[in-house]
């Protein structure tokens, strides 16, 4: 079946180091992704977005990497901080009447001071 | 501006019992619609509106009903609960339209429902 997965449920990663999060979706009609950042107790909460027209898109410390040939997209967090420790959502949205949204399971960072 | 915001946080209920679950945004939103979190899953859509006075199922419908009155509030009711359905709840918004929807949706903090 057509899913938004992830190749690794956890990662650890040293104060200061960068986090690579990877995620692989089988849906080549999906043209929006979204990685989510969800915290303890708290509801998920948008990083940063790509649409398939493009490759790479930058934010303030991350940056998604999109590859459509192998259908892969992925989120690089530099000098990852111990406030980024939470679990990571992939997502996709699929133009299949209602634009829905389908999420991965999740990956969790733990980031070690 | 609150964003989503999603009542009670936490609850408890007997197998049987009903309850409705309330969702309200102010971002003045189209799109609504509810998920639940079980552990090693990705959320998973229950039902879903795209605006007031109309509502559609989603991946996991059964048991859950909703309504759309207003676009500011989506409750979701639990008809007679079932240890099955404990799990995290989230309710979420964003814009709707063929362009408005490629837009990040704004998620509450959940509610947290255990069914004993």
């Amino acid at each position: 079946g057509e899913s938004v997965g992830l190749h690794l449920p956890t990662l650890s990663v040293q104060e200061g180091d960068n986090s690579i999060i990877n995620c692989a979706y089988s849906n080549s009609a999906s043209d929006y992704f979204i990685w989510y950042k969800q915290e303890s107790g708290k509801g998920p909460q948008f990083i940063i977005d790509i649409r398939s027209n493009m490759d790479k898109r930058q934010g303030q410390r991350v940056t998604v990497l999109l590859n459509k040939t192998v259908k892969h997209l992925s989120l690089q967090i530099a000098a990852t901080q111990p406030g980024d420790s939470a679990v990571y959502f992939c997502a996709e949205l699929r133009n299949t009447g209602g634009f829905k949204t389908i999420f991965g399971a999740g990956t969790r960072l733990f980031v070690k001071a | 501006n609150a964003g989503v915001t999603q009542t009670p946080k936490f609850q408890v209920l007997k197998t049987g019992q009903s309850m409705t679950l309330q969702c309200a945004q102010d971002m003045n939103h189209e799109y609504m619609s509810w998920y639940r979190q079980d552990p090693g899953m990705g959320l998973r859509l229950i039902h879903y509106s795209v605006g007031a006075g109309i509502t559609d199922q989603g991946e996991v419908p059964n048991g859950y009903n909703v309504s759309r009155s207003t676009t500011e509030d989506f409750p979701l009711r639990l008809l007679s609960a079932a240890p099955s359905q404990t799990s995290v709840y989230f309710c979420a918004s964003r814009p709707f339209g063929q362009a408005a929807s490629r837009q990040p949706q704004h998620f509450g903090d959940g509610t947290r429902l255990s069914i004993l």
